[in-house]
């Protein structure tokens, strides 16, 4: 099955740091990528939806500028935290899809830990 | 906006007993409803899907019927087993498998 790999899996950082998050389609090529946000008990909240070759488009409330996202390739995604502050802290999901039309295929997250 | 209100959890449960993970859903328009299972260690992964009232989504011996008079998308199982150990997330979409809003998920543990 369609296989999303996403790296690092923890990571711990000092405030004040950038931090990048990577997703890759390992055996199909995702138009489009998903990066969700998750804090403890709560939802999977959506922040982007990135398309290879242009801008993502970012959800309300979610700052362009502090999540940077990046999709070069048809099987890399990334999202770059600036600036990172402990308000940052949470997990990161992310998930890419071939088509509108196939389910989204899910990363097994990123815990970003600020200090 | 829409949104999805799911039962709080931990459900704790034996080994063959029955299963049911509420979930209701606020939207407006006909969205589309999934349950996505989340296995230890592991990302999300589909479970089943229905597309309009009164589809019946079921998948490895779990069942979900779309209710729009109840505005709800409950999970069941006859019998669950110890390896169906995992949290379930409630989801819609008024875009095909695009802008899934989830529900805060539900965990399951399942003992001998």
């Amino acid at each position: 099955g369609a296989v999303v790999s996403q790296h690092p899996s923890w990571v711990i950082c000092k405030s004040g740091t950038s931090v990048k998050i990577e997703c890759r389609s390992l055996d199909f090529q995702a138009t489009t990528m998903f990066w969700y946000r998750q804090f403890p008990k709560q939802s999977l909240m959506l922040m982007a939806t990135s398309n290879e070759g242009s801008k993502a488009t970012y959800e309300q409330g979610v700052e362009k500028d502090k999540f940077l996202i990046n999709h070069a390739s048809l099987t890399l995604s990334t999202l770059t935290v600036t600036s990172a502050h402990p308000e940052d802290s949470s997990f990161y999901i992310c998930s890419a899809t071939g088509t509108d039309d196939q389910p989204q295929h899910f990363g097994d997250g990123t815990r970003l830990s600020i200090l | 906006g829409n949104s999805v209100t799911q039962m709080e959890g931990p459900v704790t449960l034996s080994e063959e007993a029955f299963l049911t993970i509420n979930c209701t859903y606020t939207a407006t328009g006909y969205p589309s409803l999934f349950w996505y299972v989340q296995y230890p260690g592991e990302g999300l992964q589909l479970l089943l899907k229905a597309t309009k009232a009164d589809d019946k989504g079921s998948n490895k011996g779990f069942e979900a019927t779309y209710r729009k008079e109840t505005t709800s998308f409950h999970l069941e199982k006859g019998s669950v087993q110890v390896s169906d150990s995992a949290v379930y997330f409630c989801a819609l979409s008024d875009h095909g498998y695009n802008k899934l809003i989830f529900g805060a998920g539900t965990r399951l543990a399942v003992h001998p």
